[in-house]
């Protein structure tokens, strides 16, 4: 069955310090990772990553895969309370022309 | 604009009826998607569909319908044999074969009650 696991599932922070968010996978037909912010509603798309060891970086945001190991880690920096949101990892699997599948989400809070 | 628009953006439904949620896209996207979330979790999978008049079974389809009639919708019906409905219910749509992301609507929150 496939599979992909967050962790921490919460995370609690004060604003300034650094994260990192897990995602671990266990899938056929792996094609892409891809991860999401989602702050109230639609989740908005962060990066897609597809070779293992290059670095995709995006303001204070950056993520990276590991294609041996089956897992990607997404670091935020200097954190800020507009940081707060649930972050969801997700794989494209090739499956007959793709399929989708998220982890339970990482649900950040930066405190002032 | 492109986008993918769902409606209702709010739902409330007495127990026992069953409820269709509309998903449309105007990417010209051929794989569509329905997702379900409950408070402070991921998403999970219902059912999804890489093409026209054809669908598959994701991860909690019981007591879902769907069709795919045309490619730019992909309605979702909640039926009364679903025993916990209420939830919030997201459509996203991606193209097919190629390796971009998806792309989400503003979702539907069904309130059963």
């Amino acid at each position: 069955e496939d599979k992909v696991v967050q962790s921490p599932l919460s995370l609690v922070v004060h604003e300034g310090d650094t994260v990192t968010l897990n995602c671990s996978y266990e899938v056929t037909n792996f094609r892409s990772l891809l991860w999401y912010k989602q702050e109230k509603k639609a989740p908005t798309f962060l990066f897609m990553l597809t070779s293992s060891g290059i670095e995709k970086k995006s303001g204070r945001l950056s993520s990276i895969l590991d294609k041996k190991e089956l897992f990607s880690i997404l670091n935020i920096t200097a954190t800020q309370t507009g940081d707060s949101a649930i972050y969801l990892c997700a794989v494209l699997i090739y499956n007959q022309g793709g399929k989708l599948i998220f982890g339970q989400g990482t649900e950040l809070s930066v405190k002032p | 604009d492109g986008g993918i628009t769902q409606s209702p953006k709010y739902l409330f439904r007495k127990e026992g009826q069953n409820v269709t949620l509309s998903c449309e896209q105007n990417l010209n996207h051929d794989a569509m998607y329905w997702y379900r979330q409950d408070p402070g979790q991921g998403l999970r999978l219902i059912y999804y569909s890489q093409i026209v008049n054809d669908f598959q079974k994701g991860d909690i389809a019981e007591g879902y319908s769907v069709s795919r009639e045309k490619k730019e919708s992909f309605p979702l019906t909640v039926t009364s044999a679903q025993k916990n409905p209420t939830a919030f219910y997201l459509c996203a749509s991606s193209r097919t074969n190629m390796n971009t992301e998806a792309f989400f609507g503003q979702g539907t929150r069904l309130t059963v009650v």
